[in-house]
């Protein structure tokens, strides 16, 4: 199975920051990729799919970049709402897998 | 308003059978594969399987963690996705979330349920 990633696990930031995560994959996955966003006892959200395109009614300020093997979302400025967990997903083949999770957390 | 709701979640103890289901209303279920995807306490999400819509065959595909022992159905009369769960054992133990997933030409699960929890001990 491929294994995804992510770094880093866990990262501290104040409303207004830039927030960038990244998600490796163990092989190339061209721009099969996901971003993921869980608030705490909530499902998950979708933000991007197929590495850089917008999930409808996601703000602008998440932005997904990568192919291959690298991948990266952005939080252009990061705003309270946006204080969560984010997964990555490679959908390149099956099994599925998630990236280990990055937890933003308010500074 | 798409909504999905998962039940049949239960305190169980390992080698039984649990079948968890979710219902979905506000949309087409039979133009939609459908995903399970868990996720262990305090810990990341792992996905479990999907079954694709019967236009693209209704055939599944799971994790290597559960492959032979749990099963996806769908009944598009009811809108209803099944998750039959044999030979339970303790790693089983998460809450179950299902999401309505788009296959191409990407896999995305765009909707989801809030979960149910499914807890396997002796």
């Amino acid at each position: 199975a491929i294994q995804m990633t992510q770094s880093p696990s866990s990262l501290s930031a104040s409303v207004g920051d830039r927030v960038t995560i990244t998600c490796r994959a163990s092989q190339g996955i061209r721009n099969d990729l996901g971003w993921y966003q869980q608030k705490p006892g909530k499902a998950p959200k979708l933000l991007i799919y197929a590495a850089s395109s917008l999930q409808s009614g996601v703000p602008s300020r998440f932005r997904g970049s990568g192919s291959g093997t690298d991948f990266t979302l952005t939080i252009s400025s990061l705003q309270p709402e946006d204080f969560a967990t984010y997964f990555c997903l490679q959908e390149y083949n099956y099994p599925l897998t998630f990236g280990g999770g990055t937890k933003v957390e308010i500074k | 308003e798409v909504q999905l709701v998962e039940s049949g979640g239960d305190l169980i103890q390992p080698g039984r059978s649990l079948r968890l289901s979710c219902k979905v209303s506000g949309f087409t279920f039979g133009s939609y594969a459908m995903s399970w995807v868990r996720q262990t306490p305090g810990k990341g999400l792992e996905w479990v399987g999907f079954i694709r819509s019967k236009a693209y065959g209704g055939t599944t595909e799971f994790a290597a963690s559960v492959k032979g022992r749990f099963t996806i159905s769908r009944d598009d009369s009811k809108s209803i996705a099944y998750l039959q769960m044999n030979s339970l054992k303790t790693e089983d133990t998460a809450v179950y979330f299902c999401a309505r997933t788009v296959t191409m030409p990407h896999y995305y699960m765009d909707v989801w349920g809030t979960g149910t929890t499914v807890t396997v001990s002796s």
